[in-house]
């Protein structure tokens, strides 16, 4: 079975600094998606990014960029100019491309901060 | 606005009450997912549908049942719930093979079972 493991329960930011999120995962698949959830107060989960594994070239969306790693099975997450709106729980998830396999597996979360 | 609408938002039950927790997306989705999320434990799969007309246990399906009642609504129940099934509890849908578009999910359910 999948895993993901997020070893940070909680991290804090300046305000318009970078942070990194970490993330490793362990699959005996070679095709897979990678995703980066957020959960704002407001519960509502929303898709900050997502990587295809058979893909080398990093996914990038605006400030947000990963880097994945797929000998190492890692997958971290680059919050550039970090805003106060981005304070959230970020989510990492794995999804199998396995038709009928293909439900989604999450961490446990990092709760993000940012400090003004 | 297309996306995936749970209902209802919160709910407190007694302990031994059952309720059906709905879910309906209309994206044409073919897979649909029950999760319940609990604090330091990330989501965790209930079950989920590959298809119309399929199901399968997740990872935490013990006290639940579902319905896939047709291709836009799934939905879970709690035969008699227990304290242990205070949680949020999310659906979600996604396009087929492996969510390649991500996943959508509703607003979320608060349930406390007293």
């Amino acid at each position: 079975a999948q895993t993901v493991t997020q070893s940070q329960p909680e991290m804090s930011v300046q305000e318009a600094e970078t942070v990194t999120l970490s993330c490793t995962y362990d699959t005996s698949e070679s095709d897979y998606y990678l995703f980066w959830y957020k959960q704002p107060p407001s519960r509502q989960m929303i898709l900050v990014i997502r990587q295809e594994a058979y893909k080398q070239q990093n996914a990038t969306e605006n400030r947000f960029s990963v880097n994945f790693q797929k000998a190492a099975k890692s997958f971290s997450l680059k919050i550039s100019d970090s805003q106060l709106g981005d304070a959230a729980m970020y989510f990492c998830a794995y999804s199998s491309w396995l038709f009928g396999n293909e439900k989604l597996t999450f961490g446990t979360g990092t709760r993000l901060t940012i400090i003004p | 606005n297309a996306g995936v609408t749970q209902t209802p938002k919160f709910q407190v039950l007694k302990t031994g009450q059952s309720m059906t927790l709905q879910c309906a997306q209309d994206m044409n989705h073919n897979s649909m997912y029950w999760y319940r999320q609990d604090p330091g434990m990330g989501l965790r799969l209930i079950y989920y549908s590959a298809s119309e007309g399929t199901t399968d246990k997740g990872e935490v399906p013990n006290g639940y049942n579902v319905s896939r009642l047709n291709k836009r609504e799934f939905s879970l129940r709690l035969e008699s719930a227990a304290p242990s099934q205070t949680s949020v509890y999310f659906c979600a849908s996604s396009d087929s093979p492996g969510g390649a578009f991500g996943y959508t999910f509703g607003s979320g359910t608060r349930l406390t079972v007293v």
